[in-house]
């Protein structure tokens, strides 16, 4: 059972927007602690999507946007594409473990 | 852009030590943190610890009993040694540049290695 939730699984047809939860708690995510999001496509390394809640790294398409309240933070992605079929997974920093936590992940599959 | 190469054996025996070593190469291992995560077959992500430049570390409490991860600054590597292993440690373990915690915001886990996969069996 993983500290950050997300939810297993999620699906869309192409051209639809789809959002990815992230669930915390008050020594994480509520603490204030930053979330990053990763995408790990099929057979890959996972590549870095969001950083600082809310920031894209160069190179990352403006269809991917994320956000952060409380203790939950979210990944969306809109104008779903095919190569977007991959697991993400969302990561913070707990202060009552003093370690870095990753959410369980989340496989979206473009229908 | 800096690249990580993972090295080690492929095959440990269960209740022995699992070595590897990640290999930093177009940039210097210093002043940065760097992590190990490791992905067991069909699974999740899970952060093993982190060692700083300087040879500061941090683990996951889950594995810091067991775990040791040390720098070596004049061969620009740092390495990873978990003891006692089992099958449940059998995992993909990728090294990763971490830039989560010495920037403003913090950047994460900005360069990966390629990953080598450990399977634990006799």
């Amino acid at each position: 059972q993983s500290v950050l939730t997300q939810p297993p699984s999620l699906s869309g047809a192409p051209g639809q927007r789809v959002t990815i939860s992230c669930t915390g708690s008050s020594s994480n995510i509520g603490a204030g602690f930053d979330v990053q999001w990763y995408q790990q496509l099929p057979g890959t390394v996972p590549k870095l999507l969001i950083y600082g809640n809310i920031n894209r790294p160069s190179g990352v398409p403006d269809r991917f946007s994320a956000s952060k309240s409380g203790t939950s933070a979210s990944l969306a992605i809109t104008g779903l594409q095919g190569e977007d079929e991959a697991e993400y997974y969302c990561r913070s920093y707990d202060s009552s473990l003093r370690a870095s936590i990753f959410g369980g992940g989340t496989k979206v599959t473009v229908l | 852009q800096v690249q990580l190469q993972e090295s080690g054996p492929g095959l440990v025996k269960p209740s022995e030590t699992l070595s590897l070593t990640c290999t930093v190469s177009g940039g210097s291992i210093s002043p940065y943190y760097w992590s190990w995560i490791r992905q067991p077959p069909g699974k999740g992500l899970e952060w093993i610890g982190y060692v700083y430049y300087s040879g500061t570390t941090n683990y996951s409490p889950s594995l810091k009993s067991r775990v040791t991860i040390s720098v070596d600054t004049s061969k620009n590597q740092f390495s990873l040694r978990l003891r006692s292993v089992t099958a449940a440690d059998t995992a993909v373990y990728y090294c990763a540049r971490d830039r989560y915690y010495d920037s403003n915001p913090p950047l994460g886990l900005d360069s990966w290695g390629q990953g080598t996969l450990v399977t634990v069996s006799s």
